[in-house]
Formats: structure tokens, sequence, C-alpha cells
């Protein structure tokens, strides 16, 4: 079945180190990729997406590209912040008879310190 | 983007009792969607609501435990049934935000959800 597969957390960084958390996706058919965050005692907020092959989604500095041939939507970020603390979740969306519904990677938590 | 109104925000209920969420949306939406994220876990798709008809479950949840409405094209609630503490989780609504995903899905922000 569909499945998307996060990078094992928690991430803990200092300040302005360079993120990347790895995203990768079985799908049949031609998804849609979607990576959302979670901070603290909120609910989820869309970070980026890319609807096709090759597009690249950016926000806040970060941003994520999707890969077909290796299956993968990796986020990353050059510098991040303490305020970039948060959960982060890779997402899927099908189409036909899966219309409209997203499936969750596991989520990764990301600790970033001053 | 759409914005939803999800209440109450939390709850702390006795087991074998029932709890309804309610979301509001500010524009008429075909689809609506329930998750549950438990404790520390990712999201789970409940089912799939849509206006005029019942809703569609994913494999591990049914109706007789999550029973749904969808009056209209802007609400919809789930209700929680005879609950147990396994149930205790964060409940969430969600609407496709429009223009071709352009707006990604919406969330809202979600009921936590303590049975005791």
């Amino acid at each position: 079945g569909d499945s998307v597969t996060q990078m094992e957390g928690p991430v803990t960084l200092s300040e302005e180190a360079f993120l990347t958390i790895n995203c990768t996706y079985t799908a049949t058919g031609y998804p849609s990729l979607f990576w959302y965050v979670q901070y603290p005692g909120e609910g989820l907020q869309l970070l980026l997406k890319a609807t096709k092959a090759d597009d690249k989604g950016s926000n806040k500095g970060f941003e994520a590209t999707y890969r077909k041939e290796t299956t993968s939507f990796h986020l990353e970020k050059g510098s991040v912040q303490v305020s970039d603390s948060a959960v982060y979740f890779c997402a899927l969306r099908l189409g036909g008879t899966s219309y409209g519904k997203l499936t969750f990677g596991q989520g990764t938590i990301l600790t970033v310190h001053p | 983007s759409a914005v939803i109104s999800q209440k109450p925000s939390r709850d702390i209920c006795q087991r074998g009792t029932s709890l309804t969420i309610q979301c509001q949306v500010d524009s008429q939406v075909t689809m609506m969607f329930w998750y549950r994220q438990q404790p520390g876990q990712s999201l789970t798709l409940i089912a799939t609501a849509n206006q005029g008809s019942e809703a569609t479950y994913e494999s591990g949840f049914v109706i007789d435990k999550f029973p749904i409405s969808r009056p209209n094209l802007t609400f919809s609630t789930l209700t929680v049934s005879n609950m147990s503490p396994e149930d205790s989780s964060i409940y969430l609504c969600s609407v496709e935000g429009g223009l071709s995903l352009n707006y990604g899905y919406t969330f809202g922000s979600g009921t936590r959800l303590t049975v005791v």
C-alpha cells in the first residue's frame, strides 16, 4: 500500500546548523507531496508542497524537491533557528479512488538549541 | 485558504461516555476528513465525510464507534462513542484548501481527548 517513511528522530541541532529530514514514499500513481509542521501545543500547518516531479516547494527558508527517480522529498534548511523546534510530518496525497486523503509519515521531532 | 473552527479544544471524559467534536469551516467544501493522532504518533485517517452521503471509513475504524454527521457543506461532527482510555488522542478535522491544492490541506486546531 501507499506509505511515507521519515528519518528516525528526534533530531537535535544548534542554532544556525544545516537541517535535513529525509522522507521517502511508496505510492501507485503520481502523488502530491507535502511537509507539515506542528509547533508545541498547536495544530498542523502546511509548510510546503510539490505536486509533480522536479517541483521544488519552499517556505520560511525550508525547501524540498520532489524526486521521482528516488521517490524522495527531503526537507532542508540552511540555518535553523530555535523557533523551528517542532514536529515535522511528510505526507502524500493520491488521486483516483483515494482522492483527497493524506498519508502521513511518523513525524520527526526537531529541537534547536541556542 | 479555508479557516476551520474546531471544538472543544480539549476534554477529559469518563470511560463509557461519548464525546462529539465539531468542525465549522468558513467556506463550502466538498470533503472533510477526520484524523486521529495518538500520543507520540503520526496522524491516521479515520474517515472521509461528504455532504449528503455516508462517511467512508478507513480500515480499523467503524461507524458504531466513530459516527460522523455532515449536514451541510461547512459543518461536520465526529462522535467518539463508548470511550475507553485507548481513545485518548488528538482528533483533527481537515479540508482541502482549494485552487487545485495551491493551499494544501487545512487542519483544525485539534481536540485533545483524555479518557479516564
